[in-house]
């Protein structure tokens, strides 16, 4: 089954613990990219990356850092988590950057003491 | 940069209502624009899109939108709304540039289907 997926789905942590989530989609994906979702403000884009080892940033890239060192995969790490980070993480994933058609993972819910 | 609108936040409707969910965009360029849905505890899942040609798209579930491009607007439409359509409704456009496969998203409505 063609999908994307995250773990783990739900994480508690502190302040400064660094943590990371995996996103790893089995598309053969060239295109993937994370969002955060808040309430009253949508889905905005925190990285992107159009194919292994090219990465950049997204609207909202501010204490997250990310790496594409095989095709599959994209985690995103919180090197000293805080809690304006509390948040619902989406994975995404395209054939490429020309498709518009994004494939979204079933979500990360953080939350940062 | 782009910036997508959708003005109704909640959304109540009896089971057989019809529903229009209202979703503006700036930019006055080309765009694409999709709407996706959220069910409670689930990912987004893509509705229907919209690239270029016919104004009028069908998605699934009976869903369907229509682009005006003169108002800047891609409204989402279902004549009669089922119990099983109370999610999250997302709006978001893209802007085919080089600069990534990036979607606009606006802030969702929540819609909710009562029996």
């Amino acid at each position: 089954e063609a999908q994307v997926t995250q773990n783990p789905r739900y994480l508690i942590t502190v302040t400064g613990k660094k943590l990371t989530v995996t996103c790893s989609q089995n598309m053969n994906h060239e295109y993937m990219s994370w969002y955060r979702q808040d309430p009253g403000l949508g889905l905005r884009q925190i990285y992107y990356s159009m194919n292994v080892e090219v990465t950049d940033k997204g609207d909202v890239p501010e204490g997250y850092k990310v790496s594409r060192k095989e095709k599959r995969n994209f985690p995103l790490i919180l090197e000293s988590p805080s809690p304006n980070q509390t948040s619902l993480y989406f994975c995404a994933s395209s054939s490429n950057w020309l498709s518009y058609e994004q494939y979204f993972g079933p979500g990360t819910r953080l939350t940062v003491t | 940069a782009q910036s997508v609108s959708q003005h109704n936040h909640h959304v109540i409707l009896s089971e057989a209502a019809s529903l229009e969910l209202g979703c503006n965009y700036s930019y006055g360029g080309t765009v694409n624009l999709f709407w996706y849905v959220q069910y409670p505890g689930q990912h987004l899942q893509l509705l229907l899109k919209y690239f270029s040609g016919d104004p009028l798209v069908k998605g699934i579930k009976g869903f369907e939108a229509e682009f005006i491009k003169s108002k800047f607007s891609f409204n989402l439409r279902k004549p009669s709304v089922q119990w099983s359509d109370t999610a999250e409704y997302f709006c978001a456009v893209n802007v085919p540039s080089g600069g990534g496969n990036k979607l606009t998203f606006g802030t969702g409505t929540q819609l909710k289907v009562e029996l």
